[in-house]
Formats: structure tokens, C-alpha cells, sequence
């Protein structure tokens, strides 16, 4: 069975204080990884995919990082507006079809 | 403008009551899906389709049922055998097949409560 593990649940940071985000995953034949932003009462936003170990995808402040076991969403000079919760998902397999397993999310939140 | 719509917002079901959540998209893709988020947790999978008049079980399909009769048409029947249904509920969408690996792009969400 497939698992995605995200840390920390939760981060306050102070602007400008640079951080990352953690997704651990346990899959069989990796696909995709993928990184959503998530407003409150708001469905996910698309932001990344990685495909393979050593991959690399910026946008703005944000930076994807990928391992065999594990993935970064680091964040640099952070502004209130990346206040946001961050999900991590996985797709995997070859049986499994187009299906995603998400991780629970890290609520980042940013102080001017 | 090319999207995936979800209706409505807020949505409250009595007892015994069967609801229907409607998800639209305009975005050509063969791919649907239905999520369910809690406080806390991440998305669970309810139910897929990866092609019109086919679809699967995900993860938490008991007390749910699903029809792709269009292809830009996913509605979500959430039964009265749902003993839980108060939840944030996802329509999801991509241009995935078996073997791809797209991303989903997801509405913005219908909320169910219990009256």
C-alpha cells in the first residue's frame, strides 16, 4: 500500500525566514510526485510534479526537490501570502491507473 | 474560462436524505474524481472515472454512488447509508489514462452538513 507522510503538521514562520517542508513517501514503481496548495475553503492548486530522483522545479519562492524516498518544498524569503496549507501526493504503480495517495498536509503559516 | 465547477458551495442533508453534488468541466479531459477532506487529514479517493460510462471504487466508496454518463459530468449521490457526511468534498479532473502520469486540477469544493 502505498504512503505519503508530511512534516511538520504545522509551521509558523516569520517573513523572510526561510524553511521546507517535508514529504516522505513508501511506494511501489513511482510515477509523479506532486505539490498542491491548498487555501482555506478552496480546492488544491497545482504546483509541481517531479518525476524522478535529482529533479528539480522552481516557481517563484518555492523550490521542489526529489530523492528515492523523500521530497522538499523548500521556500525562500517567505511572504504572508504563502501562508497556505502545502499537500503532497503520489501516483504509482502500473495497475493503479491515474489514482493519487495524498499525504495529510503542512499548514505553513507566515507573520509579517 | 476553462475550469472544473462544483455545486453548491454549502449543502445540508437531513436524515435519510439521499444528495446529489454536481462537477462540471470544461477542460476536455477523460479523467474524474471525487475526493472527500477532513479537519486534519488529507484527501481520501471516494470514487474515479477514466472514461465516460466506466468508473471505479476508491479508497471510502461505501455509502457513495457516481455516474459518467458526459464527459464533462462526475455527480457524487451521497446516501443515507453515509453515517458520516459532514466533510469537504473535492471533484478532481486530469488528462490522465492508465500508465499516464498528468496532474489533477481540482473545483473549489461543495461543503455537506447535517441539519
Amino acid at each position: 500500500e502505498d504512503q505519503v507522510t508530511q512534516s511538520p503538521e504545522a509551521l509558523r514562520l516569520q517573513e523572510g525566514e526561510s524553511s521546507s517542508l517535508n514529504c516522505s513517501y513508501t511506494v511501489s514503481g513511482l510515477r509523479g510526485l506532486f505539490w498542491y496548495r491548498q487555501d482555506p475553503g478552496k480546492g488544491p492548486e497545482f504546483l509541481f510534479t517531479l518525476y524522478s530522483a535529482g529533479e528539480e522545479k522552481e516557481k517563484e519562492r518555492l523550490k521542489a526537490t526529489l530523492t528515492k524516498k523523500e521530497s522538499f518544498l523548500h521556500i525562500t524569503a517567505p511572504k504572508p501570502e504563502d501562508s497556505a496549507t502545502y499537500l503532497c501526493a503520489v501516483q504509482a504503480g502500473e495497475t493503479s491507473g491515474s489514482r493519487l495517495t495524498f499525504g495529510e498536509g503542512t499548514q505553513l503559516t507566515v507573520n509579517p | 474560462d476553462g475550469g472544473i465547477t462544483q455545486s453548491p458551495k454549502y449543502l445540508f442533508r437531513k436524515e435519510g436524505q439521499n444528495v446529489t453534488l454536481s462537477c462540471e468541466q470544461n477542460l476536455n479531459h477523460d479523467a474524474m474524481y471525487w475526493y472527500r477532506q477532513d479537519p486534519g487529514q488529507g484527501l481520501r479517493l471516494i470514487y474515479y472515472s477514466q472514461i465516460v460510462n466506466d468508473f471505479q471504487k476508491g479508497d471510502i466508496a461505501e455509502g457513495y454512488s457516481v455516474s459518467r454518463e458526459k464527459k464533462e459530468s462526475f455527480p457524487l449521490t451521497v446516501t443515507s447509508a453515509q453515517k458520516n457526511p459532514t466533510a469537504f468534498y473535492l471533484c478532481a479532473s486530469s488528462t490522465n489514462r492508465q500508465g499516464s502520469n498528468q496532474p489533477q486540477h481540482f473545483g473549489d469544493g461543495t461543503r455537506l452538513s447535517i441539519l
